[in-house]
């Protein structure tokens, strides 16, 4: 069955700690995206990557990083930098043809600093 | 500024009425539009989309009317079941953004039997 897969569910992260985010995908989509959801907001974009070995930041890219090493995988690390990092964070992927393709999502996962 | 308003945090509709939920946008360069339902603690659902070329999309109870002169889309769901009260959330992408979304702050809907 394809889809996204978002590790883990919840994510606790201490003070001055890196912490990555898993989100793996077996719909063979060529682009990848993360974003950031927080209490009564819309969804914003952090990072994307259109292909493999290349990626972009997006509107809040600052604090996080991330790589593209394979197609199927797009990890996200939150770094210490990120001083206000506890939110629900989005994977999505979509295939890279067309625009009017709609994006896809995993279940997420929630941040929280201890 | 946001470029994706989605003006009312929250509608309540009665079961087997028409929910109706609207969106507006400043960008006139935004040329593909879609719905997203979301559950609390779920990734957001694909719902529907509409192009900037038509002006209604419609997929069984849900239908998507897109008026580009006022920069304004609605999603109207007919009839309202308890299973669709969600958080929706309107998206708009541009000609040449490879794609990239921008979200509205989503309208949370009740549906009471």
């Amino acid at each position: 069955d394809g889809g996204i897969t978002q590790s883990p569910k919840y994510l606790f992260r201490k003070e001055g700690q890196n912490v990555t985010l898993s989100c793996e995908q077996n719909l063979n989509h060529d682009a990848m995206y993360w974003y950031r959801q927080d209490p009564g907001q819309g969804l914003r974009l952090i990072y994307y990557s259109q292909i493999v070995n290349d990626f972009q930041k997006g509107d809040i890219a600052e604090g996080y990083s991330v790589s593209r090493e394979k197609k199927e995988s797009f990890p996200l690390t939150v770094t210490s930098a990120q001083k206000n990092p506890t939110a629900f964070y989005l994977c999505a992927s979509r295939p890279y043809l067309r625009d009017d393709q709609p994006q896809h999502f995993g279940d997420g996962t929630r941040l929280s600093i201890l | 500024d946001q470029q994706v308003k989605q003006n009312s945090p929250s509608l309540s509709v009665q079961e087997g009425r028409i929910s109706i939920l609207n969106c507006d946008y400043t960008n006139s360069m935004f040329d593909y539009f879609l719905w997203y339902k979301k559950y609390p603690a779920e990734g957001p659902t694909f719902l529907i989309s509409i192009s900037s070329i038509k002006d209604k999309n419609e997929d069984g109870r849900f239908t998507v009317f897109l008026n580009k002169s006022a920069k304004h889309l609605s999603l109207h769901i007919v009839p309202s079941q308890p299973g669709d009260s969600a958080v929706y959330f309107c998206a708009a992408s541009a000609r040449g953004s490879q794609g990239n979304l921008i979200f509205g702050k989503g309208t949370k809907l009740s549906v009471k039997p």
